[in-house]
């Protein structure tokens, strides 16, 4: 059983398009996130949301709106695409507690033309 | 603010012991972990320190100095499929406990 799933494995569109990518854990964990990792490899926080409720909120253009229907669900709504936006964008969730490990899901490959 | 540090590559023989480095500087320390992510995969959780000394598990081990802000993580009896990067990153208790990625270091173990 897949524990973290993201669709689509791979995404590629034009400038402007407004796109999503959508995430689903059943691991029963209240904590989800979104990374982007870049063609330089370095893996970077976007949002994490603990029970539906977002805490985390980085620096990233206003054009990026995740949205968690529930606490398994955290999608990923990006508008108006730029060439900067290609990326793997991974999902991840974690249960909480003292270790609070991440457990990441496949990983979506956008590029945008 | 939030800095790690590791190298960039590292090159390894199969059946050897390599020790990749991390340095971090961070104003709310609340864990270092290490990950493996082998090329066009997600990242896995291998390692967590959050009191200083060493965490053992099977060929890898994790070296936690808090007052240092380094961390190691060894690898022994090279295989070649410990070829990968390896993702050093600290949980910062500031912001929301947000867990900050180094850029990983390329592990490339030959034969």
């Amino acid at each position: 059983d897949t524990a973290v799933s993201q669709t689509p494995k791979y995404l590629v569109t034009q400038m402007g398009n407004d796109k999503s990518i959508k995430c689903e854990q059943n691991l029963g964990h209240d904590t989800m996130y979104w990374y982007k990792q870049d063609s330089k490899k370095f893996l970077k926080i976007m949002f994490s949301y603990n029970n539906k409720e977002l805490i985390i909120n980085e620096t990233v253009p206003n054009r990026f709106s995740p949205k968690s229907p529930d606490k398994a669900h955290l999608n990923l709504h990006i508008n108006s695409l730029e060439l900067g936006d290609s990326a793997v964008y991974f999902c991840a969730s974690s249960q909480g507690g003292t270790k609070d490990e991440q457990f990441f899901g496949p990983g979506t490959r956008l590029t945008v033309l | 603010g939030q800095n790690i540090d590791q190298p960039t590559e590292m090159t390894a023989t199969e059946g050897a012991i390599v020790q990749i480095n991390c340095t971090y500087q961070t104003s709310g320390f609340n864990g270092l972990f290490w990950y493996q992510q082998h090329a066009g995969e997600a990242p896995t959780f291998l390692s967590y320190n959050v009191l200083d000394g060493l965490e053992e598990k099977g060929r890898f081990s994790s070296f936690l100095s808090r007052s240092k802000g380094y961390s190691y993580l060894l690898l022994k009896e090279l295989q070649m499929k410990d070829s990968a990067s390896y993702l050093c990153a600290v949980r910062d208790r500031t912001g929301g406990f947000k867990t900050i990625f180094g850029a990983g270091t390329r592990l490339f173990v030959k034969a």
